[in-house]
């Protein structure tokens, strides 16, 4: 199917890890990226090619995956990693673009 | 500086039509996959549609037929024309270029343009 999905929420405390999943059958063919959004501001990607990380982005975040899992762990979550993380890939032919439905991270 | 710009958004009515543009600098859409993706009040990202180097272009269900994405190469820019316009089309859409061909992430984003369809 051509679906991804991920938890709607999660709650950590500071320092602590979240670990946030996505899975879909694609994801057996296709890498995941992940996508960090803050409220009210634009999508940065945070992850890609399922562990690659872009320039500039903090090494407590990273990326892992398991057959139709992807995770993005967040070690020692921030205050400021309070956001919207949404999980994306293509479809098994590469010509559409698939996103998770979004999971908000919560720092308590 | 590796810069997107969208424009073009606008309140306009059920069955109406529009086009918007997103102007790129520090690269050239010519040689680079380019995502249009939309985001409706308090969702999720939607994908919705992808022009690539070739000018093939690939559309969401929800758009096909309705939505046309190309490109002005002397202006280093991509348009989404929208037509028959409903109300689930409002939102603020936003173009992205892809890191490369094979890898689909979307590595630049644009500030977004917001499109409100009244019924």
């Amino acid at each position: 199917s051509y679906e991804l999905t991920q938890p709607p929420s999660l709650s950590v405390p500071p320092g602590q890890t979240a670990r946030i999943t996505c899975s879909g059958d694609v994801l057996r063919k296709q890498y995941g990226s992940w996508y960090q959004q803050k409220s009210g501001q634009v999508p940065v990607l945070i992850i890609y090619k399922g562990t690659e990380r872009p320039p500039g982005i903090p090494e407590r975040f990273s990326g892992s995956n398991s057959g139709t899992t992807v995770t993005l762990t967040v070690n020692g979550v921030q205050p400021e990693d309070e956001a919207d993380y949404y999980c994306q890939t293509a479809d098994s032919s590469g010509t559409r673009r698939l996103f998770g439905g979004g999971t908000t991270l919560t720092v308590l | 500086e590796v810069q997107l710009v969208e424009s073009g958004g606008e309140l306009v009515q059920s069955g109406g039509s529009l086009r918007l543009s997103c102007a790129a600098s520090g690269f050239s859409v010519e040689s680079s996959s380019m995502n249009w993706v939309r985001q409706g009040p308090g969702k999720g990202l939607q994908w919705v549609s992808v022009i690539y180097s070739s000018e093939r272009t690939y559309y969401a269900d929800s758009v096909k037929g309705r939505f046309t994405v190309s490109r002005d190469d002397s202006k280093n820019t991509v348009y989404l024309q929208m037509t028959s316009l409903r109300a689930e089309d409002t939102a603020v859409y936003y173009c992205a270029k892809q890191i490369s061909f094979y890898t689909y992430a979307m590595d630049v984003w644009g500030h977004g343009t917001t499109v409100t369809v009244s019924s």
